[in-house]
């Protein structure tokens, strides 16, 4: 119950374009949704996150959609650059302890 | 201001020695947490810390691996008897409360037991 699934893998994307990627959850206490962002050698930062009170953040480039009834949520990357080339990852959190529940991660690369 | 800070960057370290690793949050943040990120597990979180006590330590792996944090600043991972499935990037985030607050992560400590 505590899992949070993360597709795809890998996505490669042609400059200019929309990335998406998609997460899914079991546990219905989750109430927050961040997304990351991770280059090569470096923590993961903080790109955008939502809670199941609203069905779309936006934020620049970046787009949270959320469907809480389908227990589903995904990161649109609109325009994206090569400089977007990192790995993305999906997370859960209740609102608790704030510990983060992440998904496998995606690794995205952005063809100039 | 200043991020979170960790040391060291990298160590390694014969299989069964000790290590510990430190973390340094950003100021005024009440919440640290403890992740591990390796290639085959993913990033998983491992002890959560607010203030000086530890209400979640739920991710710790083994009775091997313990954290303590003084003056609701510095924390300290330690492992002893350091096995070769230790290795991994140990990773520190903190937050302003333990309350679904941004996380913000360090650069991790890369851990290799040889």
């Amino acid at each position: 119950q505590q899992q949070v699934k993360q597709s795809p893998q890998s996505l490669i994307v042609q400059k200019g374009g929309i990335s998406i990627i998609n997460c899914a959850y079991e546990n219905t206490a989750f109430d927050y949704f961040p997304w990351y962002q991770q280059f090569p050698g470096k923590g993961p930062a903080l790109l955008i996150a939502i809670r199941p009170d609203v069905s779309e953040k936006k934020e620049g480039r970046f787009t949270i959609s959320f469907n809480k009834s389908a227990k589903q949520f995904s990161l649109h990357i609109m325009d994206s650059q090569p400089g977007d080339s990192a790995t993305y990852f999906c997370a859960a959190s209740r609102d608790n302890t704030g510990k983060l529940i992440f998904g496998q991660g995606t690794t995205l690369q952005v063809k100039p | 201001g200043a991020g979170v800070s960790q040391s060291p960057s990298n160590k390694v370290t014969e299989k069964g020695k000790d290590v510990e690793l430190r973390c340094d949050p950003i100021s005024g943040h009440t919440a640290l947490y403890w992740y591990r990120q390796s290639l085959g597990q993913g990033l998983e979180f491992l002890i959560y810390f607010q203030g000086n006590s530890a209400p979640d330590k739920s991710g710790l792996p083994s009775d091997r691996f313990s954290a303590e944090r003084t003056g609701g600043s510095v924390s300290t991972l330690t492992i002893q008897r350091t096995q070769q499935e230790d290795s991994a990037v140990y990773l520190c985030a903190s937050s302003l409360s333990g309350s679904n607050q941004p996380q913000h992560f360090g650069d991790g400590t890369r851990l290799s037991i040889l």
